[in-house]
């Protein structure tokens, strides 16, 4: 079946300009999560997604960062007034929560964002 | 401060021999482990996992180990494959909803 979809996968922005990343996770997949990647460092965690919960913000580097999620399905991650060091990665995950000890997390390939 | 850290940036291993990757921790709340694989441009994919109830699990070509006491965790790899060349990260998580994740190891094996 269709894995984790990411759009677009590479962006190259001014600084200053915002942006919307965005996220088609796994059909009947309730979590979905976001984390980045900045270069030569390990996944930072971003936000997370259960169902219709509140998300889980705490990942979160600033108010410049928000995030998304219509219908229960698709993700959109906005980034306000982009900056140098906002230049990474950015991987969305999903999960079926299945309320098990853990649940496995599939990846989408990622989006590169690239601030000059 | 990071909570799982990979000291090893990279590591290079002839064809058919093992490849150890270390990971360390230091939240004792940690109570699941992960190893994923990333090859360039893809998501990291899943290759396995441990709970801290166990101090080993097994599959195929891949064991990971858990030292608890020494807050440590090790992927083995044998025999490596020139396929098995990617970036290894090792993941933890404390029951909450989120992956903490180390640095990466780059893993490279030489036919």
């Amino acid at each position: 079946g269709a894995g984790v979809s990411q759009s677009p996968s590479n962006k190259v922005t001014e600084k200053g300009k915002d942006v919307e990343l965005r996220c088609d996770p796994i059909s009947g997949h309730t979590a979905l999560y976001w984390y980045r990647q900045s270069l030569g460092q390990g996944l930072e965690f971003l936000i997370y997604f259960q169902g219709n919960s509140a998300p889980d913000k705490s990942g979160l580097p600033s108010d410049r960062f928000s995030a998304e999620r219509t219908g229960g399905s698709v993700s959109t991650l906005t980034i306000q007034r982009t900056q140098q060091e906002d230049s990474a990665v950015y991987l969305c995950a999903s999960s079926l929560r299945t309320g098990g000890v853990f649940d496995e997390q599939y990846f989408g390939p990622g989006t590169r964002l690239t601030v000059t | 401060d990071q909570q799982v850290k990979q000291n090893s940036p990279s590591l290079s291993v002839q064809e058919g021999r093992i490849s150890i990757l270390n990971c360390d921790y230091t939240n004792s709340m940690f109570d699941y482990f992960l190893w994923y694989k990333k090859y360039p441009a893809e998501g990291p994919t899943f290759l396995i996992s441990i709970s801290s109830i166990k101090d080993k699990n097994e599959d195929g070509r891949f064991t990971v180990f858990l030292n608890k006491s020494a807050k440590h965790l090790s992927l083995h790899i044998v025999p490596s494959q020139p396929g098995d060349s990617a970036v290894y990260f090792c993941a933890a998580n404390n029951a909450g909803n989120m992956l903490t994740f180390g640095g990466g190891t780059r893993l490279m094996v030489k036919p």
